[in-house]
């Protein structure tokens, strides 16, 4: 099956530092790449959508100049989140479609970020 | 509007006994695509399945089942004889073509299986 690998799997960072997480597609190539952010015990909260070469596709509500994505190549997309504070805590989840299964989205493990 | 409704929140049953995750959707396309995924507690969500709106096939993998009917717009999921391996969180969610893949989650069903 397809594999996307996320990492750092967990950070922990002061408040007002940047953190970037990456994502890979390991054994395809991905087409389009989103992000998801989850509150413990809720659903996955789609923040952006992004496809190789163009800028992202953000959600509503979701602040594009604090959640910088880059997606640079068809299998490496990165989400940066700028300035953090104690409220950006959050699991945050990546998930890859291109291939031959365009449809299916294949998510990484996740991404655990803890701001001090 | 998309939405995808899981009524049962936390599911509580003892190893081999089957067990029913409850999905629901609206829609306004006619073309769309249904899933299942799982999310045991290390985080990762698990693909289980994927079915297209022009395929109301039930499917059986294993101790797993689906059953869509759109004619209520459903698509159940059946664990038969669980184990306690079983236990996560499932979601299910709803694509719709014209939507570019965006995916529409549940809010999830909690499944806990005793030993």
């Amino acid at each position: 099956g397809a594999v996307v690998s996320q990492h750092p799997s967990r950070v922990i960072c002061k408040s007002g530092t940047s953190v970037k997480i990456e994502c890979r597609s390991l054994d395809f190539q991905a087409t389009t790449m989103f992000w998801y952010r989850q509150f413990p015990k809720q659903s996955l909260m789609l923040m952006a959508t992004s496809n190789e070469g163009s800028k992202a596709t953000y959600e509503q509500g979701v602040e594009k100049d604090k959640f910088l994505i880059n997606h640079a190549s068809l299998t490496l997309s990165t989400l940066t989140v700028t300035s953090a504070h104690p409220e950006d805590s959050s699991f945050y989840i990546c998930s890859a479609s291109g291939g031959a299964d365009q449809e299916t989205q294949y998510f990484g493990p996740g991404t655990r970020l803890l701001v001090l | 509007a998309q939405k995808v409704t899981q009524a049962q929140t936390e599911i509580s049953v003892v190893e081999k006994e089957d067990v029913t995750l409850d999905c629901v959707y609206e829609t306004r396309d006619t073309t769309y695509y249904l899933f299942w995924y799982k999310q045991p507690p290390s985080g990762e969500l698990v693909f289980l399945i994927r079915r297209n709106s022009f395929d109301e096939q039930n499917e059986i993998s294993g101790r797993y089942s689906w059953n869509f009917q759109k004619s209520t717009s459903s698509f159940n999921f059946t664990i038969t004889a669980s184990q306690v391996v079983d236990s996560a969180v499932y979601f299910c969610a709803l694509s719709e073509r014209r939507n570019t893949g965006k995916l529409i989650f549940g809010q999830g069903t909690t499944l806990q299986v005793k030993p």
